[in-house]
């Protein structure tokens, strides 16, 4: 595709349910990211994809938290049990190996 | 450990020139980015820096200095529209996650 697409845009769930984010990076882009960024705050970091294996997921929170990647394509970031501290931002990017991420739009998750 | 610091928020006047700067300490270097990020859309893309020196792109300049562990972005003939906040972030390894600063909101004055 044009750009790096997230879906759903936005997402509120209630405390305790599970939840399922999907990004779409820009087609041949082997690299994907995954950000989350709470209100007035900088961009953490949570787990990088190279093509199917994750050799970065220093970032992930807890044992909540879990993506995978299939295909070399589409990822799924997963978050069980939601807490109400999980309500930010989720941004993913992609990028070629060594060059600069491009941004998705992102997923506004509200846990209530 | 990894430190990336930025000032918080900055104003500036319309038409003037502003210098955001950053700082970092970093267990390994591979690059250091700027992106802008407007309030409620995602972060896009200004400069990329390697080397030491000075990245000129239209307004938009970004100087590095990798013995000081230090960069900073240029924005000249500020405009309205270049009031949003300003990420610093720098990559340790070829190919590996980006650390973001806490970024910098910058106001721009009429």
């Amino acid at each position: 595709g044009a750009g790096v697409s997230q879906s759903p845009s936005n997402k509120v769930t209630e405390k305790g349910k599970d939840v399922e984010l999907r990004c779409d990076p820009i087609s041949g882009h082997t690299a994907l990211y995954w950000y989350r960024q709470s209100l007035g705050q900088g961009l953490e970091f949570l787990i990088y994809f190279q093509g199917n294996s994750a050799p970065d997921k220093s970032g992930l929170p807890s044992d909540r938290f879990s993506a995978e990647r299939t295909g070399g394509s589409v990822s799924t970031l997963t978050i069980q049990r939601t807490q109400q501290e999980d309500s930010a931002v989720y941004l993913c990017a992609s990028s070629l190996v060594g060059t600069s991420p491009f941004f998705g739009p992102g997923t506004r998750l509200t846990v209530l | 450990g990894q430190n990336i610091d930025q000032p918080t928020e900055m104003t500036a006047t319309e038409g003037a020139i502003v210098q955001i700067n950053c700082t970092y300490q970093t267990s390994g270097f591979n690059g250091l980015f700027w992106y802008q990020q407007h309030a409620g859309e995602a972060p896009t893309f200004l400069s990329y820096n390697v080397l030491d020196g000075l990245e000129e792109k239209g307004r938009f300049s970004s100087f590095l200095s990798r013995s000081k562990g230090y960069s900073y972005l240029l924005l000249k003939e500020l405009q309205m529209k270049d009031s949003a906040s300003y990420l610093c972030a720098v990559r340790e390894d070829q190919g590996g996650k980006l650390i973001f600063g806490q970024g910098t909101e910058l106001s721009v004055k009429p």
